[in-house]
């Protein structure tokens, strides 16, 4: 059973189009982020949610909204795409978002390509 | 700010030669810290973390101990495997207004030929 999977894994588009990245997790856990890795693998974390509530925002364009229907999801939506987009996104989860000792569990990534 | 500082890679090492991937860090407070391992086309997978000051995390042959006078992190294996080729990542764990926040460092590629 996979305990983080994200759809697509692949996603390939032009500038300007809208995208959706879907996540969920089968944990149990009540905290769920997306981070972005560059072309250089740099992991930057974007958000953070907690059973279904923003926690995290850091300073990531409004164009990328993301949306937690319950605490086992958390999609990705990202309009108006630009080239600068193109990475691989991680969706991630972890049990107690207010321990600083969890470790956070990653989906396969989704890499997405701007053409 | 918080910060995880890696050594730069690619490491290049023959089957059976000891690694030592360096990591340091800053951070306010008493930050965990973890070892994360990521395979060509897989997500990040904990590879091992230590919560506290001396504290040593191991798994698979990796081991690594918090050193909090040296601010360090540093991973080690007695003797790698091709099979251990990867990108292994250093990071962090601080609490934010009272919610975690990994910071991971940029990553050191491993590749051990045989």
């Amino acid at each position: 059973d996979t305990a983080v999977s994200q759809t697509p894994k692949y996603l390939v588009t032009q500038m300007g189009n809208d995208k959706s990245i879907k996540c969920e997790q089968n944990l149990g856990h009540d905290t769920m982020y997306w981070y972005k890795q560059d072309s250089k693998k740099f992991l930057k974390i974007m958000f953070s949610y907690n059973n279904k509530e923003l926690i995290i925002n850091e300073t990531v364009p409004n164009r990328f909204s993301p949306k937690s229907p319950d605490k086992a999801h958390l999609n990705l939506h990202i309009n108006s795409l630009e080239l600068g987009d193109s990475a691989v996104y991680f969706c991630a989860s972890s049990q107690d978002h207010r321990s600083g000792n969890q470790p956070q569990h990653f989906g396969d990534g989704t890499r997405l390509s701007i053409l | 700010g918080d910060s995880v500082t890696q050594m730069e890679g690619p490491v290049t090492l023959s089957e059976e030669a000891f690694l030592t991937i360096n990591c340091t860090y800053t951070a306010t407070g008493y930050p965990s810290l973890f070892w994360y391992v990521q395979y060509p086309g897989e997500g990040l997978q904990l590879l091992l973390k230590a919560t506290k000051a001396d504290d040593k995390g191991s798994n698979k042959g990796f081991e690594a101990t918090y050193r909090k006078e040296t601010t360090s992190f540093h991973l080690e294996k007695g003797s790698v495997q091709v099979s251990d080729s990867a990108v292994y990542f250093c990071a962090l764990s601080v609490l934010n207004t009272g919610f975690q926040k990994l910071v991971f460092g940029t990553g050191t590629r491993l590749l051990v030929s045989p």
